[in-house]
């Protein structure tokens, strides 16, 4: 089955520093790839959709400076947040589509704490 | 706008019995996702519906789709406390593209 790994799966960092999350898809390769965040107790809002070779399409209302995503190649997405802030803490998941199914799937996410 | 809007949020229930978690959309889409999520945990993949009048079955739960009503169910058969998790559904926003728009999730708990 396709597989999506991502890294790290936790991390804690200080107030004002950057974050690296990585987002790899092992058995296929996705010209697509989707970030979401999640708060404790909601659900998944769409960041971004993440496209290889191009740049990043945002949703309404995610600052694209402080979220930086590059799809360098056809297996990897990354995800910076940039100056992070308490605020920012929360549970990033990222999805890959895998484009000879009808199906993205899911990296086993990534719970970023900044204090 | 986008909506999908689920219903319980919430939904205790005791093991042996039966119930269903309602998934309302608001497009036209053909393609709905069911997932679970336990607590600390990603997505996994429930069911995959892709066309209306779709029906699928795994163990005790079985979703359908109904894309005239913009409607899908989930239906939890004799509940057993394992099935304790929440479940989203989720709307492709562009027909294949697997843009997806989730709903609220609903918080099961099975007690036995």
């Amino acid at each position: 089955g396709a597989v999506v790994s991502q890294h790290p799966s936790w991390v804690i960092c200080k107030s004002g520093t950057s974050v690296k999350i990585e987002c790899r898809s092992l058995d296929f390769q996705a010209t697509t790839m989707f970030w979401y965040r999640q708060f404790p107790k909601q659900s998944l809002m769409l960041m971004a959709t993440s496209n290889e070779g191009s740049k990043a399409t945002y949703e309404q209302g995610v600052e694209k400076d402080k979220f930086l995503i590059n799809h360098a190649s056809l297996t990897l997405s990354t995800l910076t947040v940039t100056s992070a802030h308490p605020e920012d803490s929360s549970f990033y998941i990222c999805s890959a589509l895998d484009s000879r199914n009808t199906e993205a799937f899911f990296g086993q996410g990534t719970r970023l704490t900044v204090v | 706008e986008l909506k999908v809007e689920q219903n319980p949020l919430f939904l205790s229930m005791q093991e042996g019995k039966n119930y269903t978690i309602y998934c309302n959309y608001s497009t036209t889409s053909d393609r709905l996702y069911w997932y679970r999520q336990d607590p600390g945990k990603s997505l996994e993949s429930l069911f995959v519906l892709l066309s209306n009048g779709a029906v699928k079955q795994e163990g005790r739960l079985m979703a359908s789709l109904d894309t005239k009503a913009r409607l899908s169910t989930l239906h939890i058969t004799a509940a057993v406390h394992d099935l304790s998790a929440t479940y989203f559904c989720a709307e492709d926003q562009n027909q294949g593209a697997q843009k997806l728009v989730f709903g609220q999730g609903t918080r099961l708990t099975i007690n036995p």
